[in-house]
């Protein structure tokens, strides 16, 4: 069972560009989620889908977008990279209702130079 | 919205020592509350959780109490080993499966 797979595990960015980060999962989770961990920050919502074509904005979404065309992917999209941006980045998925938290992938470390 | 609080930031026991993290909650609705243990250059992992009809659990080293009436959850660990280093993460939901907010975490260190 691979769970869930991030990449890519690193990249450095020059500001402005852009760029995506890709999530899947082999779970069937209908949920699936971005959060950034930030030092003494804990994890923040970014965004996060409740199924297939379904997307909301979490606490912190302004810079980055997402979409669901399919259950398995949840790629985050950076639209013009600031350094603000620099943080370690975790997708998590699990079932809307089921009460078993989240599964987390291995997260992507970003550096916006 | 919620708000999690964690305390303390950095814990330090000796091994076979026990050790407690305490969290806070601020909204009474949420149902939900799941512990995280993160190791280094890894994702958090589920290491135990609770529901709000729930007083307490155990799996055993580890346990989770809650006080709902004073908004308020800890995550016990005895018997502490080398192995169980790493940082601890509290959440809190009002829908079980979504958008959990977490505290800010706890580093804990087991010295030999």
């Amino acid at each position: 069972n691979a769970g869930v797979t991030q990449t890519p595990k690193f990249q450095v960015l020059k500001t402005g560009q852009s760029m995506t980060l890709q999530c899947a999962q082999d779970m069937n989770h209908e949920y699936m989620s971005w959060y950034r961990q930030d030092p003494g920050m804990g994890l923040r919502l970014i965004h996060y889908s409740v199924g297939a074509g379904i997307t909301d904005q979490g606490e912190v979404p302004n810079g980055y977008n997402v979409s669901r065309s399919t259950t398995e992917d949840f790629p985050l999209r950076l639209l013009s990279a600031a350094p603000s941006q620099t943080s370690v980045y975790f997708c998590a998925s699990s079932y809307s209702k089921g009460g078993n938290g989240y599964t987390f992938g291995s997260g992507t470390r970003l550096t916006v130079v | 919205g919620e708000n999690v609080e964690q305390h303390p930031s950095t814990l330090s026991v000796q091994e076979g020592d026990s050790a407690v993290i305490k969290c806070t909650y601020s909204d009474s609705a949420s149902n939900y509350f799941p512990w995280y243990k993160q190791e280094l250059g890894k994702g958090p992992q589920l290491i135990i959780d609770i529901r709000s009809n729930v007083g307490e659990k155990k799996d055993q080293r580890i346990a989770v109490t809650l006080n709902k009436t004073a908004k308020h959850f800890s995550l016990h660990i005895t018997e502490t080993q080398p192995e169980d280093s790493a940082v601890y993460f509290c959440a809190a939901t009002l829908n079980y499966g979504q958008n959990f907010v977490f505290g800010p975490g706890t580093r804990l260190s087991v010295l030999p």
